[in-house]
């Protein structure tokens, strides 16, 4: 099947710790883009890459790091510094300017 | 950057009722799309619409771009239809893609 997977659906982890989610695409989409949404609220830009090896920041990426090694992967670091983890992130893809998004990630610090 | 305004935030149908949401952003786009967002939180593609006027089933979808809005129109509202509806735009390809924040849909039966 084509798509946009996101693993794990639901993560927790300590406070302090780094987690890195999971976002493939087996669409050969040239876009992905990481997004945050908290609850009741719109979603923010975390980090876009429009190719491999190249990413930008979004309105939001204190605290967070991503790589773009492969066309397919985009995976999000949520590192220690972000002072507010605990959130549902999606993931997306796009070509020709046509967005799609994957199922998200609930995380979960405590 | 871009703005992207929704509005209303909130809308209370009767099943069978009809609707219209508003999406108006702040400089010429090149995407313009309509999502709707399932309890489980998944975004649902409902219309890539940079332009134009696009129908599918209950749902159809205007943007004229040259005065910045685009319109979501729901006709026969169900119970199903109920969620969060986001319109996102960006200006070029590949770029950033803007959010608005949502307008909360609860169609009752």
């Amino acid at each position: 099947d084509g798509g946009i997977t996101q693993s794990p659906k639901y993560l927790f982890r300590k406070e302090g710790q780094n987690v890195t989610l999971s976002c493939e695409q087996n669409l050969n989409h040239d876009a992905m883009y990481w997004y945050r949404q908290d609850p009741g609220q719109g979603l923010r830009l975390i980090y876009y890459s429009q190719i491999v090896n190249d990413f930008q920041k979004g309105d939001i990426a204190e605290g967070y790091s991503v790589s773009r090694e492969k066309k397919e992967s985009f995976p999000l670091t949520v590192t220690s510094a972000q002072k507010n983890p605990t959130a549902f992130y999606l993931c997306a893809s796009s070509f020709s300017a046509e967005a799609f998004f994957g199922q998200g990630t609930r995380l979960t610090v405590v | 950057g871009i703005q992207v305004e929704q509005s209303p935030p909130d809308l209370i149908l009767q099943e069978g009722a009809n609707s219209t949401l508003r999406c108006n952003f702040s400089d010429s786009v090149n995407n313009l799309q309509w999502f709707h967002q399932n309890p489980w939180g998944q975004l649902i593609n409902l219309f890539y619409i940079p332009s134009g006027t696009k129908q599918n089933g209950r749902l159809s979808a205007t943007t004229v771009a040259t005065e910045r809005y685009s319109l979501l129109y729901i006709s026969s509202s169900q119970t199903t239809d109920s969620g969060v509806y986001f319109c996102a735009a960006c200006y070029n390809q590949g770029g950033k893609l803007i959010f608005g924040q949502g307008t909360e849909l609860s169609v009752k039966p």
